[in-house]
């Protein structure tokens, strides 16, 4: 059974502030990690993939790092808005090529 | 931007009916999924498809449960006699080839509910 993890579960930062989760995933046959951003009602979207050990990927605000090694990656977002409140998944693929998920991180950001 | 679809958007049925979820994946999509998030618990995969056969399934993707392509457009989970532990929303996920650094496409969900 493949264990990925995120933390922390839930999160609440003030408008401007900057943070970051973690997810953890194993890293003995690793093919990619995946990071979707979830707002309730709506379905998953697509943020970054990250596939090479060192990876840095970055879409606006939103960051993201790959260590494939120590199997972590770090989602990190500057400035948060209030429009960056979601619940942030992350997701393992093996050689199976189905997507194991973590538990997410839910973000509120209060104006 | 061309959408995974899924209907309905909440299904309520009897304990031992059977349901069926559709979806309705992107047009040029070939690998098709489905996952499920009961409430509180992480989102599971369920079953993989490709070419009209299952390529892959989790252990969660019994006997009770079976997917179809029926017409080429639809993608469908059907649950057999359904059982109270089958309450959950179910996820349809597509994307275009199998590399490992595509995403997938997912759907707004189906909320099904046994009573």
């Amino acid at each position: 059974i493949l264990n990925v993890e995120q933390s922390p579960q839930s999160l609440h930062v003030q408008e401007g502030d900057s943070t970051n989760f973690t997810c953890s995933f194993p890293s003995s046959n690793f093919y990619a990690l995946h990071w979707y951003r979830w707002e309730t009602a709506k379905s998953p979207e697509a943020l970054f993939v990250m596939t090479l050990n060192g990876d840095e990927k970055k879409k606006g605000r939103i960051s993201a790092t790959l260590n494939t090694k120590e199997g972590y990656s770090y989602l990190y977002i500057k400035g948060s808005q209030p429009e960056d409140s979601a619940t942030y998944l992350c997701a393992f693929i093996n050689a199976g090529n189905m997507l194991t998920f973590g538990g997410g991180t839910r973000l509120m950001v209060k104006p | 931007e061309p959408e995974v679809t899924q209907t309905p958007s909440h299904q309520v049925t009897q304990m031992g009916q059977e349901v069926i979820l559709r979806c309705v994946p992107i047009s040029n999509h070939l690998y098709f999924y489905w996952y499920r998030q009961i409430l509180g618990q992480k989102v599971e995969f369920l079953v993989s498809f490709y070419n009209n056969e299952i390529s892959e399934k989790s252990e969660i993707f019994d006997d009770q449960f079976s997917v179809e392509r029926p017409d080429g457009s639809n993608f469908t989970l059907k649950i057999r006699s359904t059982k109270l532990e089958d309450s959950a929303m179910y996820f349809c996920a597509s994307k275009q080839r199998r590399d490992s650094n595509q995403p997938q496409h997912f759907g707004d969900g189906t909320r099904l509910s046994i009573l």
